[in-house]
């Protein structure tokens, strides 16, 4: 069974520029949560989506944004970006939402914004 | 407001001996935990998990043990291996409003010695 597969691995940006990451889960699991990791903050609950449909969001301004698409692929958006967007963004995917689960991880995407 | 504690940020420990990382915790809505390790370059990986309802749990060298009543869990790698050399992160999760999401300490970087 593929794991969690994120494209594109790696990303330069600059200032003001936007980003969408992909994020395509387990086949058979429904929810993708997505994560910031930086080395200050460690893993910071980014949003998660299943069915479709947002369930949960961290506490990050709305420049950052989601989809989840049918086929339970996801996608993350960040507009006018900043420098402090610079980071590992991580996708899990997960059964179901909700209860306790284990989250597998995809590899990441390494935004760099400059 | 940190949720999740991993107060050292690394260990060094010697091939064959103990190695114990610890978490903290705040919010008594949380009803499982799970460590996740992580390697450079790569997403975190499921180690082991423990329910609020026991205080142990075991999976070849790795044990986590949970003190409710001081908000604390440990996880014990019996005998630790050069392969274990990696970051290791403190997740939290509940049933409650935050159901979904993993919160996640900031991780403590295990060194093991030959």
């Amino acid at each position: 069974k593929a794991g969690v597969t994120q494209t594109p691995r790696y990303l330069i940006k600059t200032r003001g520029q936007q980003v969408t990451l992909s994020c395509s889960p387990i086949s058979g699991h429904r929810s993708v949560s997505w994560y910031q990791q930086t080395p200050g903050q460690g893993l910071q609950f980014l949003f998660e989506y299943f069915s479709e449909t947002q369930r949960n969001k961290g506490n990050f301004p709305g420049r950052f944004s989601g989809r989840q698409f049918s086929n339970s692929r996801s996608e993350m958006n960040v507009s006018t970006l900043e420098l402090g967007d610079s980071a590992l963004y991580l996708c899990a995917s997960s059964l179901t939402a909700g209860g306790p689960h284990e989250q597998f991880f995809g590899p990441g995407t390494r935004l760099t914004v400059l | 407001d940190q949720q999740v504690k991993q107060n050292s940020p690394s260990l060094s420990v010697q091939e064959g001996r103990i190695s114990i990382l610890n978490c903290d915790y705040t919010n008594s809505m949380f009803d499982y935990f799970l460590w996740y390790k992580k390697y450079p370059a790569e997403g975190p990986t499921f180690l082991i998990s423990i329910s609020s309802i026991k205080d142990k749990n075991e999976d070849g060298r790795f044990t986590v043990f949970l003190n409710k009543s001081a908000k604390h869990l440990s996880l014990h790698i019996v005998p630790s291996q050069p392969g274990d050399s990696a970051v290791y992160f403190c997740a939290a999760g509940g049933y409650g409003g935050s159901q979904g999401n993993l919160i996640f300490g900031k991780g403590t970087k295990l060194s093991v010695k030959p």
